[in-house]
């Protein structure tokens, strides 16, 4: 059981480059997020989704577009890559129920755009 | 933004001692929850408290909510090298149900041995 994992860990990106950062889960949940870590700043949500086939936006959503063609994965793409999005990207994952929010998080994507 | 504030920034202690951090937000909310982040790692969930809830204990943690001046706080008790990691709160003041959280900004806890 490996919980939520992400590839890649690490990536290089040159401004106006694209790129897909994917999120895994072997926990059968309904919702997954991702978030971006930035210093000081703690942690923000881009997109949701609560279910395959339905994603929505967050609270930082602008430059990123993700998919959910499987209950298994989340996908956060980056059309145009901009310094601005130098940042740690999280992926995390949860149950629908009272006594499930709580959130499983995988190891992090760290992402440098120069 | 509904981000909450911790406080302090970063905090220092010796081994054996206890250590509280504060978390301040802004909007009515369905629960707390306590989260903490080792170095280079992702967020491990600790602690959560809900709206109708004052205090909550779970091992070594305890955890104290007032809705009245919107702020939580979380006691570590009896600290260990082990415990030197940044801890965040996260409220949930989502009316979709999608469990959305809001983080705070963190408190570097220390650990000295």
């Amino acid at each position: 059981n490996a919980g939520v994992t992400q590839t890649p860990k690490f990536r290089v990106l040159k401004t106006g480059q694209s790129m897909t950062l994917l999120c895994a889960q072997d926990m059968n949940h309904e919702y997954m997020y991702w978030y971006r870590q930035d210093p000081g700043m703690g942690l923000r949500l881009i997109h949701y989704s609560v279910g395959e086939g339905t994603t929505a936006k967050g609270e930082v959503p602008d430059g990123y577009n993700v998919s959910r063609l499987k209950k298994q994965n989340f996908l956060l793409g980056l059309e145009s890559a901009a310094p601005s999005q130098t940042s740690v990207y999280f992926c995390a994952s949860s149950a629908p129920g009272q006594g499930k929010e709580t959130q499983y998080f995988g190891p992090g994507t760290r992402l440098l755009v120069l | 933004s509904q981000q909450g504030e911790e406080d302090p920034q970063a905090l220092s202690i010796q081994e054996g001692e206890n250590a509280t951090m504060n978390c301040s937000y802004k909007t009515s909310i369905n629960n707390l929850q306590w989260y903490r982040q080792n170095s280079g790692r992702g967020l491990v969930h600790l602690i959560l408290i809900r709206s109708n809830e004052r205090e909550k204990h779970s091992g070594r943690l305890r955890v104290t909510l007032d809705t009245s001046k919107k702020s939580s706080s979380l006691l570590i008790t009896a600290s260990r090298a082990a415990d030197t990691a940044s801890y965040f709160c996260a409220t949930d003041a989502d009316q979709t149900g999608a469990n959305n959280l809001f983080f705070g900004t963190g408190t570097r806890l220390t650990v000295i041995p």
